[in-house]
């Protein structure tokens, strides 16, 4: 059962608007939620994380809204540049076991 | 520049072969992780480690095991490689610090072909 789910398996945006990658979990447990981006034949790299006691957290153009009522957490990227074209995974941690659950990953293309 | 390192990017065995993938970390952390990554299906843990000698099940243990014995290394292993272990995995570390939890370090991943 995925615990951490991202139901958009690709975005398209242009060059210069705004990406919105979004993240939905089931466990109430989960207390900090992060991104991580993925660029081909390449590890994942930490990009910004949330705790469960912000709405909200900001790093440049990278902006984590939370959600918790809705267990929904989405990702702005404002704006986009074709460089930030990656795959994005959101992860939860589990606040009893310490693990990081990965949902299925969003797969964006920033266009010129 | 910190960094975690595993072995070999990419290797292609034969079904029933032993498989060792090593990883190596240079941040002296406590923690290390195995994910393997498939599409459609994020990453998925396999195995980890908080100590020395010491490891947990992850969502996906089986058919895979690992070994532990100095800090900065942690190998996972297929007994015995089948088709359905073809994946790309990837190692991965990070601090006890509690101000760290959950960033985790990443390896550049080992894209494993099992015919």
């Amino acid at each position: 059962d995925q615990q951490v789910k991202q139901n958009s398996p690709s975005l398209s945006v242009q060059e210069g608007r705004i990406s919105i990658l979004n993240c939905d979990y089931t466990n109430s447990m989960f207390d900090y939620f992060l991104w991580y981006k993925k660029y081909p034949a390449e590890g994942p790299t930490f990009l910004i994380s949330i705790s469960s006691i912000k709405d909200k957290n900001e790093d440049g153009r990278f902006t984590v809204f939370l959600n918790k009522s809705a267990k929904h957490l989405s990702l702005h990227i404002v704006p986009s540049q074709p460089g930030d074209s990656a795959v994005y995974f959101c992860a939860s941690e589990d606040g009893n076991t310490g693990k990081l659950i990965f949902g299925q990953g969003t797969t964006l293309q920033v266009k010129p | 520049d910190v960094k975690v390192t595993q072995s070999s990017r990419y290797l292609v065995k034969r079904t029933g072969e032993k498989v060792f993938l090593e990883c190596v970390q240079d941040m002296d952390h406590e923690n290390m992780f195995w994910y393997r990554q498939d599409p459609g299906l994020g990453l998925r843990l396999i195995y980890f480690s908080y100590d020395v000698k010491m490891k947990e099940k992850g969502d996906i243990p089986e058919g895979y095991s690992v070994s532990r014995e100095k800090k900065e290394r942690f190998s996972l292993i297929l007994e015995s490689a089948s088709t359905n272990q073809t994946s790309m995995y990837l190692c991965a570390s990070s601090s006890l610090d509690r101000d760290l939890t959950g960033e985790l370090f990443f390896g550049e991943g080992s894209r494993l072909t099992v015919l």
